[in-house]
């Protein structure tokens, strides 16, 4: 079965520091992968995705991720944390016939 | 373009009341989504419409059910209402159903925050 793993359940940085989220699948084919990001009291909004071809894919607000098949990894970066960026991080898999999403990464930035 | 609306956005019912939440897709999006987000279990996926036909279905109880208008706006209900159905509600839109695309990005709306009393 398909599953989507975020072993993070909240991280903190502080502003400036680089910042890296785990995300790891399991799928038997290569899957599409996206991370969303939810800021309190709203939905979630689509950072990036990786559909096929470079495996390392460029995201909007800085962010970027790399798909690695052999760990069955796709981490979010970011080189350098902004206090706007402190919200709820979400991983999910394009599957079969639906989308599954990680229990989310909980990012707290102190200035 | 407009994104995805979600009516009402805050509610509060008591147990045994049922209640019917509202989405609007982006304008030219033909698949609805609707997820189930509460702190302890993340976000559950309900079911997923296109066309006007239920074409995936999470693992809820038949108090959840949904249903998808001609125009692509979607609506779900839940009966006899209990505690733990409070939850945020989410709907997403896609151009396409996953199976015939789950390479395009799911559109989220902000969501109908239900409290059951």
């Amino acid at each position: 079965a398909q599953s989507v793993t975020q072993p993070d359940i909240h991280i903190t940085v502080s502003e400036g520091a680089s910042l890296e989220l785990r995300c790891n699948y399991s799928y038997g084919a290569t899957p599409y992968l996206f991370w969303y990001v939810q800021s309190p009291g709203q939905g979630l909004q689509l950072l990036l995705k990786y559909l096929s071809g470079d495996t390392l894919v460029q995201g909007i607000k800085g962010f970027e991720a790399e798909f690695k098949r052999s760990q069955s990894s796709f981490n979010l970066r970011k080189p350098s944390v902004h206090w706007s960026d402190a919200a709820e991080y979400f991983c999910a898999v394009g599957a079969g016939n639906q989308f599954y999403f990680g229990t989310g990464t909980s990012l707290t930035v102190i200035p | 373009k407009a994104g995805v609306t979600q009516t009402p956005r805050y509610l509060i019912k008591t147990r045994g009341q049922q209640v019917t939440l509202s989405c609007s897709p982006i304008s030219g999006h033909r698949s609805v989504s609707w997820y189930q987000q509460t702190p302890g279990q993340g976000l559950q996926f309900l079911f997923e419409y296109f066309s006007e036909t239920q074409r995936n279905k999470g693992n809820f109880p038949g108090r959840f059910s949904g249903r998808q208008f001609s125009n692509s706006r979607s609506e779900m209900n839940v009966s006899t209402l209990e505690l733990g159905d409070s939850a945020l509600y989410l709907c997403a839109s896609s151009p396409n159903p996953p199976g015939q695309g789950s390479n395009q990005p799911q559109h989220f709306g902000d969501g109908t925050r239900l409290s059951i009393l």
